[in-house]
């Protein structure tokens, strides 16, 4: 699987988008981007994935290069509850591929 | 709505104590995956399983082996218990083909 590369805090005021940033220079072709995140002593969660094509669901757009060698997490209104770790995973769909995370970015959602 | 619970949420074992970490999922998932997670370490992958009885080595299995008997269940065990393996345990689950994993709330273990 490609490495990531993302910031290890940011802060984001309540109420503005949150724009979380991540490098894979080296994905591959067949490589997904995809994001998670971890609220304190809770399990990580599932929020998006694409491969080439920007994506957007209930919970925040994926905005990923031409070349797709970085891609931005974007929440459009972060609140408090937002304030987690988020893991950017460049990952092959294939079946039986191993799921493994990197540090992640430490976001803090401010009043 | 989509299930992967873990054993226990707290246990407290003895330096030397064979303990058993148990996670079941309910959503006949092929993969299931064991992490530990530790302050500045992140989430590290130990074992992972992609069909019954069948396990692949993550980055730090030393110390551990599982046991996936069932599609649903995958224990993760620790022979002999010791010290450093205190940490957060998480479980997780996806299809063969995923396009994303679900996980348990974890164990947080501590060996005394």
């Amino acid at each position: 699987d490609a490495k990531t590369t993302q910031p290890t805090s940011m802060d984001c005021a309540e109420g503005r988008a949150a724009n979380l940033p991540c490098n894979h220079s080296t994905i591959s072709g067949n490589e997904y981007v995809y994001w998670y995140r971890q609220i304190h002593s809770q399990g990580p969660q599932y929020i998006i994935h694409g491969l080439k094509n920007n994506e957007t669901n209930e919970m925040a757009s994926l905005i990923i290069t031409e070349d797709r060698k970085s891609s931005t997490l974007i929440l459009p209104h972060a609140t408090l509850r937002d304030t987690a770790v988020y893991y950017c995973i460049v990952r092959a769909n294939n079946a039986g591929n191993m799921l493994t995370f990197g540090g992640g970015t430490r976001l803090m959602v401010k009043p | 709505d989509v299930k992967v619970t873990q054993s226990s949420r707290y246990l407290v074992k003895r330096t030397g104590e064979k303990v058993f970490l148990e996670c079941v999922q309910d959503m006949d998932h092929e993969n299931m995956f064991w992490y530990r997670q530790d302050p500045g370490l992140g989430l590290r992958l130990i074992y992972f399983s992609y069909d019954v009885k069948m396990k692949e080595k993550g980055d730090i299995p030393e110390g551990y082996s599982v046991s996936r008997e069932k599609k649903e269940r995958f224990s993760l065990i620790l022979e002999s218990a010791s010290t450093n393996q205190t940490s957060m345990y998480l479980c997780a689950s996806s299809s063969f083909v995923w396009t994303e994993a679900f996980f348990g709330q974890g164990t947080r273990l501590t060996v005394v």
